[in-house]
């Protein structure tokens, strides 16, 4: 059963423009969403997270966007750098599980020069 | 920031044999340590959490003779892989939590074991 999915397991970007990578879940009980960062044979960065009290959070050039009511989140990234592409993993925390995380499949980024 | 070092960050054994990989975190102490499994291409699945000075949580299908856990410090937590298999060959990454409910994890660089 994946409560944390991300459909695309791909995505590809020219340079300068907008990335927008999409997770989506399905136990209402989870409400802290975070984005992580990882290249290959390394572990996963942490990157920005969102409260299921807000709405949007944003870090500079990195936007998370949360619908709760759809239980979709979005990650924005602008503008777009070659130095991005990675896998993005969506992941989720509860009240109930502390700081135990139930992450996505993951989408691999490319940003093209 | 928080720093968790993982060692070692490449294996390759033998089947049969043991191979433990230790998570340490570097500038602060970790209540709470988890240890989680990647396979090409897929998510990160969570295989245990442990607590200083207490038994591991296993999740649900994993064999904890299997995977031995030991976090006998807030600096320092082990996994052993025993009696390996090449179904067991993987990537395993560790990660460490500071506070509460909410903080985001701190992760080791991973180790890739292969078993021949």
């Amino acid at each position: 059963d994946q409560q944390v999915k991300q459909n695309s397991p791909s995505l590809s970007v020219q340079e300068g423009r907008i990335s927008i990578l999409n997770c989506d879940y399905t136990n209402s009980m989870f409400d802290y969403f975070l984005w992580y960062k990882k290249y290959p044979a390394e572990g996963p960065t942490f990157l920005i997270s969102i409260s299921s009290i807000k709405d949007k959070n944003e870090d500079g050039r990195f936007t998370v966007f949360l619908n709760k009511s759809a239980k979709h989140l979005s990650l924005h990234i602008v503008p777009s750098q070659p130095g991005d592409s990675a896998v993005y993993f969506c992941a989720a925390s509860g009240e109930t599980s502390g700081s135990r995380l139930t992450f996505g499949e993951g989408t691999q980024l490319t940003v093209n020069p | 920031g928080a720093v968790v070092s993982q060692h070692p960050s490449r294996v390759i054994c033998k089947s049969g044999t043991s191979v433990k990989i230790e998570c340490r975190s570097l500038d602060f102490q970790a209540t709470t340590m988890f240890w989680y499994r990647q396979f090409p291409k897929q998510s990160l699945m969570l295989m245990a959490t442990s607590n200083e000075g207490s038994k591991a949580t296993y999740e649900q299908g994993v064999e904890k003779d299997k995977f031995l856990i030991n976090h006998a410090s807030l600096t320092l937590s082990t996994l052993t892989v025993t009696s390996a298999h090449p179904e067991d060959s993987s990537f395993y990454i560790c990660s460490a939590s500071t506070t509460g409910m909410g903080s985001p994890l701190h992760f080791g660089n991973g180790t890739r074991l292969t078993v021949t």
